[in-house]
């Protein structure tokens, strides 16, 4: 069956513009996640959303992240006033229970 | 605090040798165990998972791992190596929440598998 797809997989942008991620997850699957792996940090939780609870915004880096999950299906991570620090592969990830089943990513690079 | 290390940055190995990986973890609550494996410009493919019971746990293309409550660690191991097998692994732990989902996962820096001819 379909696995979880992101787009675009590859973003290239300049300092200071907003950029958007998307991630379609797996039929059916209430649970969905963003993370962010960069060669410094490694693979970091940014954001969690469980059906119609608040997510768990815990792990974004600052205010210039957010996120939402429309219809608890796709979701949208947005990146506003972009940094080079931002530059790394955001992996999106969704589950029905137990288990994390991982996009392929987008690959985003500040200028 | 929760933490997942992977003590092995690059492994070499040849092929058909056998091979482990290292990881230890520390964390409050009951831990739910993974490995994902990447292979280069790819996502993260679940390997195998351990939540209860039997603690060796096998998984696909022929890994298993071994979950010792004492060690705090969940290697992974797998007899005989391909040149298929060529990628980097993560060693990552969560938590079960409330209601039954998954919480999110704490990753190990990953081990880099490379694969002599």
């Amino acid at each position: 069956g379909a696995g979880v797809s992101q787009s675009p997989s590859n973003k290239v942008t300049e300092k200071g513009k907003d950029v958007e991620l998307r991630c379609d997850p797996i039929s059916g699957h209430t649970a969905l996640y963003w993370y962010r792996q960069s060669l410094g940090q490694g693979l970091e939780f940014l954001i969690y959303f469980q059906g119609n609870s608040a997510p768990d915004k815990s792990g974004l880096p600052s205010d210039r992240f957010s996120a939402e999950r429309t219809g608890g299906s796709v979701s949208t991570l947005t990146i506003q006033r972009t940094q080079q620090e931002d530059s790394a592969v955001y992996l999106c990830a969704s589950s029905f229970v137990e288990t994390q089943y991982f996009g392929p990513g987008t690959r985003l690079l500040v200028l | 605090a929760q933490s997942v290390t992977q003590p092995d940055i690059h492994i070499t190995v040849s092929e058909g040798a056998s091979l482990e990986l290292r990881c230890n973890y520390s964390y409050g609550a009951t831990p739910y165990l993974f490995w994902y494996v990447q292979s280069p410009g790819q996502g993260l493919q679940l390997l195998l998972k351990y939540f209860s019971g039997d603690t060796l746990v096998q998984g696909i293309k022929g890994f298993e791992a071994e979950f010792k409550r004492s060690q705090s660690s969940f290697n992974l191991r797998k007899p005989s190596v391909h040149w298929s097998d060529a990628a980097e692994y993560f060693c990552a732990v969560g938590a079960m929440l409330y209601g039954g989902s998954q919480g999110n996962l704490i990753f190990g820096k990953g081990t880099k598998l490379s694969v002599k001819p």
